[in-house]
Protein backbone atom coordinates (compact mmCIF):
# COMPACT_ATOMS: atom_id res chain seq x y z
CA UNK A 1 0.00 0.00 0.00
CA UNK A 2 1.46 3.81 -0.72
CA UNK A 3 2.26 5.84 2.37
CA UNK A 4 0.16 8.42 0.78
CA UNK A 5 -2.52 7.81 -1.86
CA UNK A 6 -4.37 10.38 -3.95
CA UNK A 7 -6.34 9.85 -7.12
CA UNK A 8 -4.55 11.16 -9.87
CA UNK A 9 -7.74 12.79 -11.66
CA UNK A 10 -7.05 14.88 -14.22
CA UNK A 11 -11.08 16.58 -12.18
CA UNK A 12 -12.71 19.06 -14.67
CA UNK A 13 -15.25 21.24 -13.17
CA UNK A 14 -17.11 24.41 -14.52
CA UNK A 15 -16.43 27.45 -12.65
CA UNK A 16 -18.34 27.87 -9.19
CA UNK A 17 -18.44 24.27 -8.58
CA UNK A 18 -17.90 22.33 -5.62
CA UNK A 19 -15.09 19.74 -5.89
CA UNK A 20 -13.93 17.33 -3.36
CA UNK A 21 -10.83 15.23 -3.42
CA UNK A 22 -9.73 12.41 -1.08
CA UNK A 23 -6.74 11.18 0.11
CA UNK A 24 -5.53 7.92 2.04
CA UNK A 25 -2.19 7.40 4.38
CA UNK A 26 -0.71 3.98 5.46
CA UNK A 27 0.95 5.10 8.39
CA UNK A 28 -1.58 5.01 11.72
CA UNK A 29 0.87 7.14 13.93
CA UNK A 30 0.96 10.08 11.67
CA UNK A 31 0.75 13.22 13.19
CA UNK A 32 0.40 15.97 10.90
CA UNK A 33 -1.69 16.62 7.23
CA UNK A 34 -1.43 19.11 5.06
CA UNK A 35 -2.63 20.47 1.81
CA UNK A 36 -0.28 21.74 -0.59
CA UNK A 37 -1.23 23.36 -3.75
CA UNK A 38 1.57 22.76 -6.97
CA UNK A 39 1.33 25.17 -10.45
CA UNK A 40 2.87 23.72 -13.14
CA UNK A 41 6.57 22.85 -13.00
CA UNK A 42 6.58 25.46 -9.46
CA UNK A 43 7.11 24.68 -5.78
CA UNK A 44 4.71 23.08 -3.62
CA UNK A 45 3.02 25.86 -2.08
CA UNK A 46 1.21 25.14 1.64
CA UNK A 47 -2.85 26.05 1.19
CA UNK A 48 -4.06 24.27 4.31
CA UNK A 49 -2.92 22.80 7.75
CA UNK A 50 -5.27 19.82 9.08
CA UNK A 51 -4.41 19.20 12.92
CA UNK A 52 -7.49 18.07 14.54
CA UNK A 53 -10.84 17.62 13.22
CA UNK A 54 -10.68 19.56 10.05
CA UNK A 55 -10.12 23.15 9.03
CA UNK A 56 -11.65 25.69 6.87
CA UNK A 57 -10.56 28.36 5.35
CA UNK A 58 -12.86 30.46 3.15
CA UNK A 59 -14.02 28.63 0.12
CA UNK A 60 -11.45 25.57 1.41
CA UNK A 61 -12.74 22.87 3.77
CA UNK A 62 -9.81 20.11 4.74
CA UNK A 63 -11.32 16.95 7.24
CA UNK A 64 -9.41 14.14 8.58
CA UNK A 65 -10.92 10.66 9.58
CA UNK A 66 -8.04 9.43 12.05
CA UNK A 67 -10.21 6.39 12.48
CA UNK A 68 -10.15 5.62 8.96
CA UNK A 69 -6.79 7.36 8.29
CA UNK A 70 -8.36 9.53 5.46
CA UNK A 71 -8.09 13.22 4.62
CA UNK A 72 -10.60 15.42 2.33
CA UNK A 73 -10.16 19.09 0.96
CA UNK A 74 -13.45 20.31 -0.47
CA UNK A 75 -13.43 23.43 -2.57
CA UNK A 76 -16.60 25.20 -3.25
CA UNK A 77 -17.03 27.90 -5.54
CA UNK A 78 -13.98 27.00 -7.62
CA UNK A 79 -12.90 29.62 -9.69
CA UNK A 80 -9.92 29.45 -12.88
CA UNK A 81 -7.41 29.96 -10.80
CA UNK A 82 -8.11 27.00 -8.63
CA UNK A 83 -6.82 24.88 -11.71
CA UNK A 84 -3.33 23.38 -10.06
CA UNK A 85 -2.48 19.87 -8.69
CA UNK A 86 -3.39 19.53 -5.28
CA UNK A 87 -1.21 17.65 -2.91
CA UNK A 88 -1.95 15.16 0.26
CA UNK A 89 0.98 15.61 2.05
CA UNK A 90 1.53 13.76 5.85
CA UNK A 91 4.49 13.81 8.34
CA UNK A 92 5.15 10.60 10.60
CA UNK A 93 7.33 12.67 13.60
CA UNK A 94 10.94 11.98 13.90
CA UNK A 95 12.97 13.78 11.26
CA UNK A 96 10.20 16.07 9.72
CA UNK A 97 9.84 14.70 6.78
CA UNK A 98 7.07 14.81 4.97
CA UNK A 99 5.83 12.28 2.56
CA UNK A 100 3.99 13.16 -0.32
CA UNK A 101 1.08 11.81 -2.51
CA UNK A 102 1.13 12.32 -6.28
CA UNK A 103 -1.60 14.74 -6.41
CA UNK A 104 -5.36 15.17 -8.06
CA UNK A 105 -5.01 17.44 -10.79
CA UNK A 106 -8.01 19.97 -10.90
CA UNK A 107 -8.69 22.24 -14.15
CA UNK A 108 -11.96 24.49 -14.05
CA UNK A 109 -13.19 25.52 -16.89
CA UNK A 110 -15.32 28.36 -18.31
CA UNK B 1 6.04 37.82 3.35
CA UNK B 2 9.55 36.26 3.88
CA UNK B 3 10.09 33.62 1.49
CA UNK B 4 12.59 30.65 0.68
CA UNK B 5 14.87 31.62 -2.31
CA UNK B 6 17.36 29.02 -4.70
CA UNK B 7 20.03 29.35 -6.65
CA UNK B 8 20.16 28.94 -9.51
CA UNK B 9 17.01 28.11 -11.49
CA UNK B 10 18.29 25.83 -13.44
CA UNK B 11 21.93 23.96 -13.90
CA UNK B 12 22.94 21.99 -16.60
CA UNK B 13 25.95 19.91 -16.08
CA UNK B 14 27.37 17.04 -18.06
CA UNK B 15 27.33 13.36 -16.31
CA UNK B 16 30.47 13.29 -13.75
CA UNK B 17 30.43 16.55 -12.70
CA UNK B 18 29.96 18.28 -8.94
CA UNK B 19 27.18 20.49 -8.74
CA UNK B 20 26.33 22.47 -5.61
CA UNK B 21 22.17 24.00 -5.34
CA UNK B 22 21.84 26.98 -2.92
CA UNK B 23 19.31 28.25 -0.97
CA UNK B 24 18.30 31.21 1.65
CA UNK B 25 15.55 29.65 4.18
CA UNK B 26 13.35 31.61 5.81
CA UNK B 27 15.33 34.01 8.75
CA UNK B 28 14.02 32.87 11.97
CA UNK B 29 13.41 29.39 10.57
CA UNK B 30 15.72 26.91 12.82
CA UNK B 31 14.71 23.66 10.43
CA UNK B 32 15.99 22.99 6.62
CA UNK B 33 14.98 20.03 3.79
CA UNK B 34 15.66 19.63 0.64
CA UNK B 35 13.31 17.22 -1.70
CA UNK B 36 13.27 16.38 -5.50
CA UNK B 37 10.81 16.12 -8.13
CA UNK B 38 11.53 14.13 -11.17
CA UNK B 39 9.34 15.70 -14.08
CA UNK B 40 5.95 13.52 -13.77
CA UNK B 41 6.65 12.23 -10.40
CA UNK B 42 5.90 12.81 -6.82
CA UNK B 43 7.77 15.35 -4.23
CA UNK B 44 10.73 13.09 -2.66
CA UNK B 45 12.21 13.71 0.44
CA UNK B 46 15.97 13.96 0.48
CA UNK B 47 17.00 15.26 4.06
CA UNK B 48 16.51 17.36 7.03
CA UNK B 49 19.04 19.64 8.72
CA UNK B 50 18.66 21.08 12.15
CA UNK B 51 21.19 22.29 14.48
CA UNK B 52 24.45 21.80 12.24
CA UNK B 53 23.43 18.07 11.76
CA UNK B 54 21.37 15.82 9.83
CA UNK B 55 18.19 14.56 11.53
CA UNK B 56 17.20 12.66 9.07
CA UNK B 57 18.04 10.95 5.52
CA UNK B 58 16.35 8.74 2.81
CA UNK B 59 17.37 6.18 0.96
CA UNK B 60 18.04 8.35 -2.09
CA UNK B 61 20.46 10.59 -0.47
CA UNK B 62 23.06 8.18 -0.27
CA UNK B 63 27.27 9.22 -0.11
CA UNK B 64 27.16 10.99 -3.60
CA UNK B 65 25.09 14.04 -1.61
CA UNK B 66 25.90 16.48 0.95
CA UNK B 67 24.80 19.08 2.72
CA UNK B 68 26.26 22.25 4.45
CA UNK B 69 25.18 25.23 6.18
CA UNK B 70 28.62 27.57 5.59
CA UNK B 71 27.34 30.55 7.53
CA UNK B 72 24.28 31.59 8.99
CA UNK B 73 22.18 32.20 5.50
CA UNK B 74 22.89 29.91 3.11
CA UNK B 75 21.80 26.14 2.97
CA UNK B 76 23.95 24.14 0.21
CA UNK B 77 22.71 20.61 -1.65
CA UNK B 78 26.09 18.92 -3.23
CA UNK B 79 25.99 16.09 -5.39
CA UNK B 80 29.44 14.72 -6.22
CA UNK B 81 29.21 12.96 -9.02
CA UNK B 82 26.30 13.79 -11.28
CA UNK B 83 24.02 11.05 -12.82
CA UNK B 84 21.65 10.91 -15.52
CA UNK B 85 19.32 9.98 -13.09
CA UNK B 86 19.46 12.92 -10.52
CA UNK B 87 17.81 15.46 -13.41
CA UNK B 88 15.26 16.80 -11.47
CA UNK B 89 13.94 19.59 -9.72
CA UNK B 90 15.12 20.00 -6.39
CA UNK B 91 13.35 22.14 -3.62
CA UNK B 92 14.87 23.52 -0.69
CA UNK B 93 12.23 24.18 2.21
CA UNK B 94 12.02 25.41 6.04
CA UNK B 95 10.12 25.55 9.13
CA UNK B 96 10.27 26.94 12.19
CA UNK B 97 10.02 24.05 14.37
CA UNK B 98 9.24 20.78 14.94
CA UNK B 99 5.56 20.30 16.68
CA UNK B 100 4.10 22.38 13.97
CA UNK B 101 6.03 21.66 11.13
CA UNK B 102 4.80 23.86 8.56
CA UNK B 103 6.91 23.72 5.66
CA UNK B 104 7.89 26.26 3.44
CA UNK B 105 9.56 25.93 -0.40
CA UNK B 106 11.60 27.63 -2.45
CA UNK B 107 11.10 28.06 -6.06
CA UNK B 108 13.40 25.30 -6.84
CA UNK B 109 16.32 24.35 -9.21
CA UNK B 110 16.08 22.61 -12.73
CA UNK B 111 19.10 20.21 -12.52
CA UNK B 112 19.77 18.93 -16.07
CA UNK B 113 21.94 16.23 -16.31
CA UNK B 114 23.98 15.20 -19.78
Amino acid sequence: RKEVEQDPGPFNVPEGATVAFNCTYSNSASQSFFWYRQDCRKEPKLLMSVYSSGNEDGRFTAQLNRASQYISLLIRDSKLSDSATYLCVVYAGGGNKLTFGTGTQLKVEL
Amino acid sequence: EPEVTQTPSHQVTQMGQEVILRCVPISNHLYFYWYRQILGQKVEFLVSFYNNEISEKSEIFDDQFSVERPDGSNFTLKIRSTKLEDSAMYFCASSVGLARNEQFFGPGTRLTVL
